[in-house]
């Protein structure tokens, strides 16, 4: 059974329309990342909570913004998406920071 | 700020040969875990390494932490064309709540049938 669910799994945005990707666990961890992965490249870290403390990388785009209202629910925000944007989202969970992550399907998104 | 060098970025190889795919740290790892990702999927752990000049082997995968704690590697033996995929590194950064898990820049491997 699949404990770290995104949905969706493909979303088609246009340029400028905002968009929320969502991201629930079962496993009841205390972090929760999201990653930005572009086609053949590593995942590269958005920003992630410990519990309701949110940690935003440096180097995010203020486009970009996210919500934990509860421990099993994430979301991630992206206000003015632009043709850049188009990648795999991937979220992610962990027990305690920077132990095993578990990681949901993705969603991909497209911005045409 | 790249923390973690990955090498080769890409392989691609024949079914039966064998690779071996690096991950280097100008600092010292606390633990290092690999990952592999399947096209479509998101990435799964394969293992952590913790211990200086630790060996552990996974079927055909045999992962190894350097002495000093500052590169790993991965050797597989005999690969098929189920090891393709985006094989990557990753540690563990900062301290407390705001530690996060990075990740290197990966190797993408292509076994042939």
């Amino acid at each position: 059974d699949a404990m770290v669910i995104q949905n969706p799994r493909y979303q088609v945005t246009q340029f400028g329309k905002p968009v929320t990707l969502s991201c629930s666990q079962t496993l009841n961890h205390n972090v929760m990342y999201w990653y930005q992965q572009k086609s053949s490249q590593a995942p590269k870290l958005l920003f992630h909570y410990y519990d309701k403390d949110f940690n935003n990388e440096a180097d995010t785009p203020d486009n970009f913004q996210s919500r934990r209202p509860n421990t099993s629910f994430c979301f991630l925000d992206i206000r003015s998406p632009g043709l850049g944007d188009t990648a795999m989202y991937l979220c992610a969970t962990s027990r305690d920071p920077g132990r095993q992550a578990f990681f949901g399907q993705g969603t991909r998104l497209t911005v045409v | 700020t790249q923390l973690l060098e990955q090498s080769p970025q890409f392989l691609s190889i024949q079914e039966g040969e064998n690779l071996t795919v690096y991950c280097n740290s100008s600092s010292v790892f606390s633990s290092l875990q690999w990952y592999r990702q399947e096209p479509g999927e998101g990435p799964v752990l394969l293992v952590t390494v913790v211990t200086g000049g630790e060996v552990k082997k996974l079927k055909r995968l045999t992962f190894q932490f350097g002495d000093a704690r500052k590169d790993s590697s991965l050797h597989i033996t005999a690969a098929q064309p189920g090891d393709t995929g985006l094989y990557l590194c990753a540690q563990a950064h900062g301290s407390g709540n705001t530690g996060k898990l990075i990740f290197g820049q990966g190797t993408t491997l292509q076994v042939k049938p």
